[in-house]
């Protein structure tokens, strides 16, 4: 699976947008971008996943540039309850690829 | 949404025992789950795959006779932490692979802390 580099840390304030950005710059035709998040001391939580357009669902947006080699997850409205690490990780979705890498992900903390 | 949950949520054990944790697919089949080991402030590492009906199969460095994963059934994985020593106090996380989308859903973590 392809690299990514994520930001360490942002902060937002609250009802702001927050934009989080992914460079995977070596990402292969058939690799997906996905975006989980994890709040403290949980199970990681989906949250969307695209492979070239725009996608959009009930918790975020997923902007991906054209040649794929970055993307930005897009919560409209922060709350402090988005407060959690997020996780870029690309990889191909088919049969014998199904392991997730997680990386260092980006630490989001929304202020009040 | 496809629900998977894990049992107990936290446990502390003596060193030397052994503790056995327990990850089900609540709405789905999973013939395939994950095992994975998160330490304070790092990242989720994955430590095997759970493959229903047959071995386990452990990423590099994991010891397959101190961690014993069994999936049984479609809906139930465990992970037995053998001998565990205050090293072994991890959060441990389970995944369950829905088949129709190969997507991970995860359990909520048990942590475990040996003393």
């Amino acid at each position: 699976d392809a690299k990514t580099t994520q930001p360490t840390s942002m902060d937002c304030a609250e009802g702001r947008a927050a934009n989080l950005p992914c460079n995977h710059s070596t990402i292969s035709g058939n690799e997906y971008v996905y975006w989980y998040r994890q709040i403290h001391s949980q199970g990681p939580q989906y949250i969307i996943h695209g492979l070239k357009n725009n996608e959009t669902n009930e918790m975020a947006s997923l902007i991906i540039t054209e040649d794929r080699k970055s993307s930005t997850l897009i919560l409209p409205h922060a709350t402090l309850r988005d407060t959690a690490v997020y996780y870029c990780i690309v990889r191909v979705a088919n049969f014998g690829n199904e392991k997730l890498t997680f990386g260092t992900g980006t630490r989001l903390t929304i202020i009040p | 949404g496809a629900v998977v949950s894990q049992h107990p949520s936290w446990v502390i054990c003596k060193s030397g025992t052994s503790v056995k944790i327990e990850c089900r697919s609540l709405d789905f089949q999973a013939t395939t789950m994950f095992w994975y080991r998160q330490f304070p402030k790092q990242s989720l590492m994955l430590m095997a795959t759970s493959n229903e009906g047959s071995k386990a199969t452990y990423e590099q460095g994991v010891e397959k006779d101190k961690f014993l994963i069994n999936h049984a059934s479609l809906t139930l994985s465990t992970l037995t932490v053998t001998s565990a020593h205050p090293e072994d106090s991890s959060f441990y996380i389970c995944s369950a692979l829905r088949t129709e989308s190969y997507e991970q859903y995860f359990g909520p973590g048990t942590r475990l802390t040996v003393t």
